[in-house]
């Protein structure tokens, strides 16, 4: 059991830019949520796999956000068309019964 | 939605005191669980606690669900025990998605 793992640890892009972040959760997962966190707040939910399907997602996914899951493996967060709004930190975390969630180290996405 | 509020906002100790976090949720729950975010910004997990005490060395857990808080508890503080403390829930009313919603955190800074 490595944890859950996030790449880039850190991303910087240019406004207007396409970025993508990859989640690998603890393989016997079956939940994978994204969440994302600004500067002094809490994490808020962003959407949330269970295996494959994406069965929710939150007001705050606009649009220009896409996240896959494909064979309920890894998981992929894209932003389209960045903006210097989604400059946060993006977290993905993984569940399986009974244990609660568990977080990797995040990506933390500068749009300049 | 559920509503989930910390306290106290900032604490500072000096290391060896003691302290106690509370968390009040404002509707029933699944789970509640508290994470340690580390200066690099990992959510580290602490406990999963529905309901019921728990202990992990020189930390502790209460929650009450009840009545709808949960407690941490934080004795002989070190240095390193030091940032930030949330508070995260899933709410009964969620549907068994597992999303968490978080509390705003406690800043904790404990002085040598």
């Amino acid at each position: 059991d490595t944890g859950v793992s996030q790449d880039p640890r850190h991303k910087i892009t240019k406004r207007g830019q396409n970025v993508t972040f990859r989640c690998d959760p603890i393989s016997e997962h079956n939940r994978l949520y994204w969440y994302r966190q600004t500067l002094g707040q809490g994490p808020e939910f962003l959407t949330y796999f269970q295996n494959e399907a994406q069965l929710e997602k939150s007001r705050l996914l606009s649009d220009r956000f896409s996240a896959e899951r494909p064979k309920g493996s890894f998981s992929t967060l894209e932003i389209q068309r960045t903006e210097q709004g989604d400059s946060a930190m993006y977290l993905c975390a993984s569940s399986g019964t009974g244990r609660g969630a568990f977080f990797g180290q995040g990506t933390r996405l500068t749009v300049v | 939605g559920i509503q989930v509020e910390q306290s106290p906002p900032d604490l500072i100790l000096q290391e060896g005191a003691n302290s106690t976090l509370r968390c009040n949720f404002s509707d029933s729950v699944n789970n509640l669980q508290w994470f340690h975010q580390n200066p690099w910004g990992q959510l580290i997990n602490l406990f999963y606690i529905p309901s019921g005490t728990k202990q992990n060395g020189r930390l502790s857990a209460t929650t009450v669900a009840t009545e709808r808080y949960s407690l941490l508890y934080i004795s002989s503080s070190q240095t390193t025990d030091s940032g930030v403390y949330f508070c995260a829930v899933d709410h009964y009313g969620s549907g068994n998605t597992g999303k968490l919603i978080f509390g705003q955190g406690t800043t904790l800074q404990v002085k040598p």
